[in-house]
């Protein structure tokens, strides 16, 4: 089964930072391109950023632009992000996400985790 | 950059249509792709490269395109289909993504 499980979330102060966790399995983990897209409680869907196969094209959404790194581990099969400077702006359920075969397009989402609570509050 | 506009909300009986319309402001060469919200739940793909469906949706669920609008339409609405569902396109590069700001579909 495809399957994509988020960890890391919590509780954390505005200014400090937190690094979330993604774990896939049943596929080729280093065949796809990989996102976080993140939702605000009662509130759309927010893409974050992305990364290519191999880790080395990296896109991120302005409102994370310098405070946020995406990364992988193919070896690991797992996705990563740092995020540093929280804001309170930030508070979501971030979600792990995968970018579908070449044959669905150009950045399909084909593949959910169940996402991961980040709450950024003094 | 540009925006997707979404109305924020659709209502329709059981058994009748229901559209959903995505407007962009600016025309790119893009595909663009449609996710389905339940409560408390991921969201889930449900047409992409503007009309085509994912194994395993049904095939009341479609999709179309004219100019720079797209529409997800849903045939014979059930009550399953309660949902928030979301546009999603990329920038002309391919490089960022950009989602509609979601429409809430109620079945009456």
């Amino acid at each position: 089964e495809v399957q994509l499980v988020e960890s890391g979330g919590g509780l954390v102060k505005p200014g400090e930072s937190l690094r979330l966790s993604c774990a896939a399995s049943g596929f080729t983990f280093s065949s796809y391109n990989l996102n976080w897209v993140r939702q605000a409680p009662g509130k759309g869907l927010d893409w974050v950023a992305s990364i290519s196969t191999g880790g080395t094209y990296k896109y991120y959404a302005d409102s994370v632009k310098g405070r946020f790194t995406i990364s992988r581990d193919n070896a690991k099969t797992s996705l990563y992000l740092q995020m540093d400077s929280l804001r309170a702006e930030d508070t979501a359920l971030y979600y792990c996400v995968r970018d579908g075969p070449p044959r669905m397009g150009t950045r399909s989402f084909d593949i959910w985790g169940q996402g991961t609570m980040v709450t950024v509050s003094s | 950059s540009y925006e997707l506009t979404q109305p924020p909300s659709v209502s329709v009986s059981p058994g009748q249509t229901a559209r959903i319309t995505c407007s962009a402001d600016a025309l790119t060469s893009q595909s663009s792709y449609w996710y389905q919200q339940k409560a408390g739940q991921a969201p889930v793909l449900v047409i992409y490269k503007d009309s085509e469906r994912p194994s395993g949706i049904p095939e009341r669920f479609s999709g179309s395109r004219s100019g720079t609008t797209v529409t997800l339409t849903i045939s014979g609405v059930q009550a399953a289909d309660e949902a928030d569902y979301y546009c999603q396109s990329p920038d002309s590069g391919g490089t960022y993504v950009l989602f509609g700001g979601g429409t809430k579909l109620t079945v009456l």
